[in-house]
């Protein structure tokens, strides 16, 4: 397996636009999850799927943000409309069961 | 979900010296996860501890899972320039929420 594969690796967008982040979890994991990590606010859960539901969305920050897992090998996380405040690096990680989680690349997005 | 608490925030060490993190939760965890980030990549699973009081070595590097269950503890010995990163750890009750992490620098 290729691991957790996330795309894009690095996007700049211009406030106002939408993005969408990209994964593709381990093949056989059911749960997955999305993060986001910045210098002031740490690693930041923002939500996480098991079995393709969405158990806990707490973590999103605001009505701007929404992801989707339609099947069990691809997840989305967009960001409509995008704000400078919204530059961080987001990482997806999939596990299986209560084991350890595998992090993708990280896609680094930068809102200008 | 839990909240987990990590100290410090930085550590500077000489090469050789030892280094200790803490993780402590505000709930009683299933079981704790440490992971370990290299500076510019992505978080790394190092170990999972999940009985009360366990202790798990790996070489230089021993981790410890409290007897309630609401603490843990990275302590590395002798440390080595390529011990440099950041650590974390990660309270797992399905959900998997980090520690603030602990930044580690070794100077040579």
């Amino acid at each position: 397996d290729a691991g957790v594969i996330q795309s894009p690796r690095h996007e700049v967008t211009e406030m106002g636009q939408e993005v969408t982040l990209r994964c593709k979890p381990i093949s056989g994991h059911d749960y997955l999850f999305w993060y986001r990590q910045t210098m002031m606010r740490g690693l930041e859960l923002l939500i996480y799927f098991n079995n393709n539901v969405p158990i806990d969305d707490s973590g999103m920050p605001e009505d701007r943000f929404s992801a989707k897992m339609p099947n069990a090998s691809f997840s989305t996380l967009k960001i409509q409309p995008s704000e400078p405040r919204d530059s961080a690096v987001y990482f997806c990680a999939s596990r299986a069961g209560n084991t350890e989680a595998f992090f993708g690349q990280g896609t680094r997005l930068t809102v200008v | 979900g839990q909240q987990v608490m990590q100290i410090p925030q930085y550590q500077h060490v000489q090469e050789g010296e030892d280094f200790t993190t803490y993780c402590n939760s505000s709930t009683t965890l299933s079981n704790i996860q440490w992971y370990k980030q290299r500076p510019g990549g992505h978080p790394v699973f190092l170990i999972q501890l999940v009985k009360s009081g366990e202790v798990k070595k790996q070489k230089r590097l021993t981790f410890q899972f409290g007897e309630a269950k609401k603490n843990s503890s990275l302590h590395i010995t002798a440390t080595q320039t390529t011990d440099v990163g950041t650590y974390f750890c990660a309270g797992n009750n399905n959900d998997m929420r980090f520690g603030a992490g602990t930044r580690l620098t070794v100077k040579p």
